[in-house]
């Protein structure tokens, strides 16, 4: 079975720092996708930012990058900079042959003035 | 112009009710689905529809019945509803690449609230 676990149910941080979030997943493919997607209070679901597993670059979006480390099924994000309006609650997300995406159980970050 | 949109944005209804729920996407997207987020936050996929098919059913009681007329729609039906469904459901849809969906657009989610 798919899974997707992140391990940090909350994190807080002050304005304009860098805060990583992290992400571990479990598979047997080669050919995968993995996601960021952001929830803010209005429950909207937002995509961050994707990474396809057979790229080894790491891929950026502005203020957002990721750090996949195939090899350990690790997918963290950094949020570098960070704003007040990245108050939201963040899933990493997975989706391979069955089509199906997979999502973590999230974290809540909190952006402090 | 909304990209995935689903009516009613909010639903309270009385248990043992039947309710309807309504997704449209206007992305020209071949594959729909449903997707749960209970109170814990904890969002896990309960229907997949590629061009009207039914691809992926979870394990999802028989009372909660989709229905795709196109592949530009999709709707949830739910029958005698209990308190346990109370959530947020959410419709998305998803363009593929080499097999797998590239990313999934979502709606902005109904609020169920089962009293």
């Amino acid at each position: 079975a798919q899974t997707v676990t992140q391990s940090q149910p909350e994190m807080s941080v002050q304005e304009a720092e860098t805060v990583t979030l992290s992400c571990t997943y479990d598979t047997s493919e080669s050919n995968y996708y993995l996601f960021w997607y952001k929830q803010p209070p209005s429950r909207q679901m937002i995509l961050v930012i994707r990474q396809e597993a057979y790229k080894q670059q790491n891929a950026t979006e502005n203020r957002f990058s990721v750090n996949f480390q195939k090899a350990a099924k690790s997918f963290s994000l950094k949020i570098s900079d960070s704003q007040l309006g990245d108050t939201a609650m963040y899933f990493c997300a997975f989706v391979q042959g069955a089509q199906k995406l997979v999502f973590g159980q999230g974290t809540r970050l909190t952006i402090n003035p | 112009d909304t990209a995935v949109s689903q009516t009613p944005k909010y639903l309270v209804t009385q248990m043992g009710n039947d309710k309807s729920i309504k997704c449209e996407q206007n992305l020209g997207h071949d594959t729909m689905y449903w997707y749960k987020q209970d109170s814990k936050k904890f969002l896990k996929i309960m229907f997949s529809y590629n061009n009207k098919e039914l691809i992926i059913n979870e394990t999802v009681p028989n009372r909660f019945s989709p229905k795709s007329p196109d592949k530009a729609h999709l709707n949830l039906h739910i029958n005698s509803l209990e308190l346990g469904d109370s959530a947020v459901y959410f419709c998305a849809s998803s363009l593929h690449y080499q097999g797998l969906p590239e990313k999934l657009f979502f709606g902005s989610g109904t609020q169920l609230s089962v009293l």
